[in-house]
């Protein structure tokens, strides 16, 4: 069984630019969620995407875009990008339905903005 | 949503129980409580959830108050490789959707 895998790993971004990232969800899961976890804070949720439309949106604003593909992996986009965006990004997979109870996370993606 | 409530810190000796505390006062009646951890440079990783009833699996037992507004993750016997960042998390019942994380707690392992 195949784990949740996000790419790149690490990326340098300048401020202004646009930046994707990348995740595979795990075998089975057809529910893919995005969390931005700042150095020293818990990870804060970002946006959650079930049958490639948006299922539920933290507090995060619209220049934060995703997308979720028939395979079931995902992309973040990020436009338009600030300082305060350098963060490590997790992505999680999960089955949708009752009886889902946990959500397997990535390593993450290091973004740094400078 | 409600809140949970963690110490920021706890210490432990290897190969002794640890029991990691949560308050969660404001629980309503069908929200579940989930506990994730996360090692240094890795992603969360789930570690146990419950409603009522105490719960084990094979990593961690979950024992929960009488009146819900606390928990306790109990690790059986610490080893090094469970320093972690333990998180105490309710979900509204218990569908995998939003997780709300606090700041946790760090678990330090003392050899």
């Amino acid at each position: 069984e195949t784990g949740v895998t996000q790419s790149p790993t690490h990326l340098i971004k300048t401020r202004g630019q646009q930046v994707t990232l990348r995740c595979s969800s795990q075998s089975g899961h057809n529910t893919v969620s995005w969390y931005q976890q700042a150095l020293g804070q818990g990870p804060q949720f970002i946006f959650q995407y079930y049958r490639e439309e948006e299922n539920g949106r933290g507090n995060f604003p619209p220049r934060f875009s995703g997308l979720q593909f028939p395979n079931y992996s995902s992309e973040l986009n990020v436009n338009a990008l600030e300082l305060d965006d350098s963060a490590l990004y997790l992505c999680a997979s999960s089955r949708a339905g009752a009886g889902a109870r946990e959500q397997y996370f990535g390593p993450g993606t290091r973004l740094t903005v400078t | 949503d409600a809140k949970t409530t963690q110490p920021n810190s706890m210490e432990s000796n290897e190969e002794e129980p640890v029991h990691l505390p949560c308050n969660h006062s404001t629980i309503s009646g069908t929200d579940y409580i989930h506990w994730y951890r996360q090692l240094p440079s890795q992603g969360p990783e789930y570690v146990i959830h419950g409603l009522t009833s105490n719960v084990n699996n094979r990593m961690a037992s979950l024992a929960i108050a009488e009146d819900r507004k606390s928990s306790t993750l109990i690790l059986h016997r610490a080893t090094l490789r469970d320093a972690a960042v333990y998180y105490c998390i309710l979900s509204p019942s218990g569908s995998a959707r939003q997780l709300t994380f606090g700041s946790g707690t760090q678990l330090t392992v003392l050899p």
